[in-house]
Order: structure tokens, then C-alpha cells, then sequence
């Protein structure tokens, strides 16, 4: 299994603002993700995070909005651009596992925008 | 594309009582199949896991899964659930797990 640790964990920002939520895994993976869950909702995937190329974003996600960083193979970050209460929500990173059948999950920031 | 429908949002349930969490798919390709359970504000932990073989998957805490390709089914089941089962189940599908969709969840609640 893969240990993922994300920072911060929680935060509250003002609108306007950009947040830079990162995630550090303990071993080396190809493939990271990064999923957004909208209060009381499922998990949607917001891009695959390519080391030493630019992020593929899902439909309804831009790079201006969501810029993500992965400069290595055990590193990533996802900044919230320009916020609106809108963005409130749980952030996750998750990573492939070694096996490539499935995947793990960090704990979450947990943001929320006034 | 896949999808991946949990019938249930919310589902009470009594302790020692059995439960079953409902989840469909769809898809014009084979699949995996995943449960991941989510505790109250942390991050989602793999319950179980169909990729092939047989159709009954044995997971962690008691957890096990049946695989129905005819139904296209993968419902959750525990015989007896504890007040630590309390949380909110997803279910997910992927063709090659670069493109995992999920389920919009299901609240378990166990009360005394």
C-alpha cells in the first residue's frame, strides 16, 4: 500500500483568494490523481496529475482554475484559483498502487470559502 | 463510459443486524470493481475489490461483495454490523484504474 500525506488538512479562505493543497507519497508512483467531493456528494475527478508533462483535466475542468504541479514521482500539488464559496468542498489526492488494480486515498483537505 | 449507481443514500440499520448496500454499473467493456468506506472527515480506505475469478470477494472488517455480470451487480453484504461501521460506503468501477468513477454513496448508520 502507499502512504499519502496532504496538506493542509482544512482550511477556510477568503473569496478571491488561491489555496495550494499538496500531497507527498512515501514511494515512487506513475499515475496521481486529484477528485473533488462537493458537500454530501460522490467523488469527481478533477485530473491525472503526468510527471514532467502538463495535467489531463476532466471535462468541466480547466487549468486556470486548477493548476496542478508534479514535478517528481512522489510529489503534487493542486492549487484552487480565484475562489468562490462554490469551491468549498474535499480535495483528494490518490495514487495508483504498485499492483495497478487499485488506488489509495489521502485524507483530505476540507475547504471552505466566505 | 462507465457508471455507477448506489440505490440507496442512506441505509439504518440496527447493530448485529445484516446489511446489504446496493450498487450497479454499466459498461460496454469488462471492469474492476471497488468498495471504499469513508469515516467522518478522513479520506477513503479500500474495503474489497472484484478484478476476476470468483464472483465473491472477501474484504476487511467482515465485508464481502458479490460479483453479478448478468445484473450487473456488486453489492456490498455483512452478516452483523457494529456501531463502528458507521459511515458512508462508495462504490466504483474502472476499465484500467486511470478512470475511476464512483458512486454518489450510501450512509450507513448502525444504532444500538
Amino acid at each position: 500500500s502507499a502512504v499519502i500525506s496532504q496538506k493542509p488538512s482544512r482550511d477556510i479562505c477568503q473569496r478571491g483568494t488561491s489555496l495550494t493543497i499538496q500531497c507527498q507519497v512515501d514511494s515512487q508512483v506513475t499515475m496521481m490523481f486529484w477528485y473533488r467531493q462537493q458537500p454530501g456528494q460522490s467523488l469527481t475527478l478533477i485530473a491525472t496529475a503526468n510527471q514532467g508533462s502538463e495535467a489531463t483535466y476532466e471535462s468541466g475542468f480547466v487549468i486556470d482554475k486548477f493548476p496542478i504541479s508534479r514535478p517528481n514521482l512522489t510529489f503534487s500539488t493542486l492549487t484552487v484559483s480565484n475562489m468562490s464559496p462554490e469551491d468549498s468542498s474535499i480535495y483528494l489526492c490518490s495514487v495508483e498502487g504498485q499492483s495497478k488494480t487499485e488506488a489509495f486515498f489521502g485524507q483530505g483537505t476540507r475547504l471552505t470559502v466566505v | 463510459a462507465q457508471s455507477v449507481t448506489q440505490l440507496d443514500s442512506q441505509v439504518p440499520v440496527f447493530e448485529e443486524a445484516p446489511v446489504e448496500l446496493r450498487c450497479n454499473y454499466s459498461s460496454s467493456v469488462s471492469v474492476y470493481l471497488f468498495w471504499y468506506v469513508q469515516y467522518p472527515n478522513q479520506g477513503l480506505q479500500l474495503l474489497l475489490k472484484y478484478l476476476s475469478g470468483s464472483t465473491l470477494v472477501k474484504g476487511i472488517n467482515g465485508f464481502e461483495a458479490e460479483f453479478n455480470k448478468s445484473q450487473t451487480s456488486f453489492h456490498l453484504r455483512k452478516p452483523s454490523v457494529h456501531i463502528s461501521d458507521t459511515a458512508e460506503y462508495f462504490c466504483a468501477v474502472t476499465p484500467n484504474n486511470n478512470d475511476m468513477r464512483f458512486g454518489a454513496g450510501t450512509r450507513l448508520t448502525v444504532k444500538p
